[in-house]
């Protein structure tokens, strides 16, 4: 079975400051592992996906995760908060081979201060 | 394209009527997810389809709840009867490849 972790439900950054969520997961199989954004009234939308390619992944909105099987980690980065990056950030993870199966963590609120 | 429609995008009703979500997927994909938003729970997978064919249900919650497929371009999520504990956020996704693609969701609140 596989499961996500998100380590911190709210996280406040300041404008221009370095975004960090934390994402660990837990897999008997090799893994596909996603971060996905929902802004307010609305349904997600995929940021980035490692399947099992460069261990660097990069998204849209100048996000980028990287995949460390030693850590059983999938930690989400942006060098440089924005106020439009405000939202809540969802990591996921299905067996690889098939990205059917998605299994949430409980997501991570972001706040970026201005 | 336009993207995974929902409707309606916010449905109240009173205990024990009959619920029914509607879902358009994304031209040309061939899977389709109901999921189910809760703050207590989280997002959970309620049921998928591969080509119109319901291939897990293990997370519809009971026998209270069913979903069809009748074509590849129109879903229903239906629940009868409906109570307070099923006021949530349902969304539908359908799936290319590694990606699915989220509606905008469907605010249920059971009065």
């Amino acid at each position: 079975a596989q499961s996500v972790t998100q380590l911190g439900s709210h996280v406040s950054v300041s404008e221009g400051a370095l975004v960090l969520l934390r994402c660990n997961y837990s897999s008997s199989v090799p893994p596909y592992l996603f971060w996905y954004v929902q802004y307010p009234n609305q349904g997600l939308q995929l940021l980035l996906k490692y399947t099992s390619a460069a261990t660097l992944v990069k998204g849209i909105n100048g996000f980028e995760a990287e995949f460390k099987k030693s850590e059983t980690s999938f930690h989400l980065t942006k060098p440089s908060a924005h106020m439009s990056d405000a939202a809540e950030y969802f990591c996921a993870v299905s067996r690889s081979g098939s990205a059917r199966q998605l299994t949430f963590g409980s997501g991570t609120q972001l706040t970026v201060l201005p | 394209d336009a993207g995974v429609i929902q409707s309606p995008r916010h449905e109240v009703t009173e205990m024990g009527q009959e619920v029914t979500l509607r879902c358009k997927p994304i031209s040309g994909h061939d899977y389709l997810f109901w999921y189910r938003q809760t703050m207590m729970r989280g997002l959970e997978l309620l049921i998928y389809f591969n080509n119109n064919v319901p291939i897990d249900d293990s997370g519809m919650p009971e026998d209270r709840f069913s979903a069809k497929m009748p074509n590849a371009s129109f879903s229903t999520l239906k629940i009868q009867p409906s109570e307070p504990r099923d006021s949530a956020v349902y969304f539908c996704a359908s799936q290319t490849d590694n990606e699915q693609f989220f509606g905008p969701g469907t605010r249920l609140t059971v009065l």
